[in-house]
């Protein structure tokens, strides 16, 4: 079945590491977003990827690295900056439709990675 | 600015009742697209309606309806004859259209249905 894996489900990260979320999609999705979660609080966007070898910053993209070297990965990087990673991360894809550096479509999400501080 | 606000933080009803979801929403933007998304406590969003600014008519899906409204900018969701099953986090989210289309998301309305 076509969908959005993400892993780990549950990682634990210590003081001054860096971590990386893993996110693969086989839907053959053009764009790839990730958010971070925090509780009572909507989603929040960490950053994007219109294609493959390009990528945005979102809102909140201080102490996050990405990369997007395939269409089907996008892996999340949080590093030793981000001294606040404790958080749910979602990562999440859509079709193209509406605008060529954008997309009107649903986004398809992952399970999410639960970050914790060790 | 552009805003969602979800301003229920919580909802708990009893089984079989019916509940609405309020969402109000801020564009200056003519053409809009605003989204529904339902997470359960596993976590994944789930999907459940996409619904563009041209299109005014009401959407009824099962047990789930939805009433848009551009006089007061909302764009409610209605659960008729609620079950267990439908507890989760329900997320409201509009397209920022001047920014690649990013979604901005409401704070969410947690609902409980009790058996």
């Amino acid at each position: 079945d076509g969908g959005i894996t993400q892993s780990p489900k549950y990682l634990f990260r210590k003081e001054g590491q860096n971590v990386t979320l893993s996110c693969e999609q086989n839907l053959n999705h053009d764009a790839m977003y990730w958010y971070r979660q925090d509780p009572g609080q909507g989603l929040r966007l960490i950053y994007y990827s219109q294609i493959v070898n390009d990528f945005q910053k979102g809102d909140i993209a201080e102490g996050y690295s990405v990369s997007r070297e395939k269409k089907e990965s996008f892996p999340l990087t949080v590093t030793s900056a981000q001294k606040n990673p404790t958080a749910f991360y979602l990562c999440a894809s859509s079709p193209p439709g509406g605008a060529r550096h954008g997309s009107n479509q649903p986004q398809h999400f992952g399970d999410g990675t639960r970050l914790s501080i060790l | 600015a552009q805003k969602v606000t979800q301003a229920q933080t919580e909802i708990s009803v009893v089984e079989k009742e019916d509940v609405t979801l309020d969402c109000v929403y801020e564009t200056r933007d003519t053409t809009y697209y605003l989204f529904w998304y339902k997470q359960p406590p596993s976590g994944e969003l789930v999907f459940l309606i996409r619904r563009n600014s041209f299109d005014e008519q009401n959407e009824i899906s099962g047990r789930y309806s939805w009433n848009f409204q551009k006089s007061t900018s909302s764009f409610n969701f209605t659960i008729t004859a609620s079950q267990v099953v439908d507890s989760a986090v329900y997320f409201c989210a509009l397209i920022r259209m001047d920014s690649n289309y990013q979604l901005i998301w409401g704070a969410g309305t947690k609902l409980i249905i009790k058996p």
